[in-house]
């Protein structure tokens, strides 16, 4: 079946780092891919999505493309801040209207 | 516009107790979901309503009843409660065939003991 699979965390990082979380997927067809972020104590919210191949998603600094030779799509940002410290949960969604998620990965950005 | 509310926020329950959990959407959305989220889990589905009275068992449905109310309303109910249920739980709600962006409640954590 669908799968998602993201790196283990937590990515500790000191702020103006550069952040790169790995996601690669396996799934027939061409899904969407989805980045959704998690603040603590509140519920996930869409941070970029990317319907087709070679698309890339960005907000708020953060991009991911779209790499369906590879079947991945990496979240990165060139410098990150205190206020990104959050779980990413990259996704995917075989045009279904259901989510498949992967576990999520913790960024904990410190001063 | 609240987006998506879920009543309560916490939830301590003894094993064998029952109870639901509200949920509750004001943007018109005709899909709303429930997900369980567990350490190294992620979020896994447990039901899905696409629209007013349909409802489908998602990836974890065991142990779970669900009822779509109205359009806006979609209750989960735990007939009798388990420690395996100890979980957040997150509604959703998305308008499908627009951009299948989900909108979350902001959580109920519910502790079984």
């Amino acid at each position: 079946g669908d799968s998602v699979t993201q790196m283990e965390g937590p990515v500790t990082l000191s702020e103006e780092a550069c952040l790169t979380i790995n996601c690669t997927y396996t799934a027939t067809g061409y899904p969407s891919l989805f980045w959704y972020v998690q603040y603590p104590g509140e519920g996930l919210q869409l941070l970029l999505k990317a319907t087709k191949a070679d698309d890339k998603g960005s907000n708020k600094g953060f991009e991911a493309t779209y790499r369906k030779e590879t079947t991945s799509f990496h979240l990165e940002k060139g410098s990150v801040q205190v206020s990104d410290s959050a779980v990413y949960f990259c996704a995917l969604d075989q045009n279904t209207d259901k989510l498949i998620f992967g576990t999520g990965t913790r960024l904990q950005v410190f001063p | 516009n609240a987006g998506v509310t879920q009543t309560p926020k916490f939830q301590v329950l003894k094993t064998g107790q029952s109870m639901t959990l509200q949920c509750a959407q004001d943007m018109n959305h005709n899909s709303m979901y429930w997900y369980r989220q567990d350490p190294g889990m992620g979020l896994r589905l447990i039901y899905y309503s696409a629209s007013e009275g349909t409802t489908d068992k998602g990836e974890v449905p065991n142990g779970y009843n669900v009822s779509r109310l109205n359009k806006r309303e979609f209750s989960l109910r735990l007939e009798s409660a388990a420690p395996s249920q100890t979980s957040v739980y997150f509604c959703a709600s998305s308008e499908a065939h627009l951009s299948y962006e989900q909108y979350f409640g902001p959580g109920t954590r519910l502790t079984v003991t």
